[in-house]
């Protein structure tokens, strides 16, 4: 299993552009959470998934979409880039069939917006 | 909010013990203590978890008081790689899915 990956590794926009950040997982995983982490700082739930089709807010879900329209994929949608987005994002991804489950975690995405 | 307290940085002689506390005053019964920890620049590693019984694999001990208010995480033998933030959660296990906060953490730093 490749776990949970994310695409790209890095990337630098220009403010007001849009953007995707992919993320998949090949375990199966009913739940999927996008992060982001700022310097210094814990990671900040943006928006999670308990299901395909099903999506709900997080902490800081301004300025951020995503859908669900497979249990393998969760992208996270950047509308119009804004500097105060610059960040390194996080995918996770965790099971329901398992009595206590922990999220896996993928690689990150470093963001630059300038 | 979150819901745990730790200390923002701690350090641990290489070789030794490192002991990293947390305080979760407000859990509920059915929430487990789970701990992550983030190596630099790399995604959050799970590390352990439990509920009320203490807990140990390869890589860590988890003491839970018995009134479940604190736990403590403990590296036996640190090293260098041991060096990373490390978080402590509290969060509901299998029967649902809530929203796992994570806090800033305990920075810890492994000295040779």
């Amino acid at each position: 299993n490749a776990g949970v990956t994310q695409t790209p590794k890095f990337q630098v926009l220009k403010t007001g552009q849009s953007m995707t950040l992919q993320c998949a997982q090949d375990m199966n995983h009913e739940y999927m959470s996008w992060y982001r982490q700022d310097p210094g700082m814990g990671l900040r739930l943006i928006h999670y998934s308990v299901g395909a089709g099903i999506t709900d807010q997080g902490e800081v879900p301004n300025g951020y979409n995503v859908s669900r329209s497979t249990t393998e994929d969760f992208p996270l949608r950047l509308l119009s880039a804004a500097p105060s987005q610059t960040s390194v994002y996080f995918c996770a991804s965790s099971s329901s069939r398992r009595e206590q489950e922990t999220q896996y975690f993928g690689p990150g995405t470093r963001l630059l917006v300038l | 909010d979150a819901k745990t307290t730790q200390p923002p940085s701690m350090d641990c002689a290489e070789g030794r013990a490192a002991n990293l506390p947390c305080n979760h005053s407000t859990i509920s019964g059915n929430e487990y203590v789970y701990w992550y920890r983030q190596i630099h620049s790399q995604g959050p590693q799970y590390i352990i978890h439990g509920l009320k019984n203490n807990e140990t694999n390869e890589m860590a001990s988890l003491i839970i008081t018995e009134d479940r208010k604190s736990s403590t995480l403990i590296l036996p033998h640190a090293t260098l790689r041991d060096t990373a933030v490390y978080y402590c959660i509290v969060r509901v296990g299998r029967t649902s899915y809530d929203k796992v906060i994570f806090g800033p953490g305990t920075s810890l730093s492994v000295i040779p």
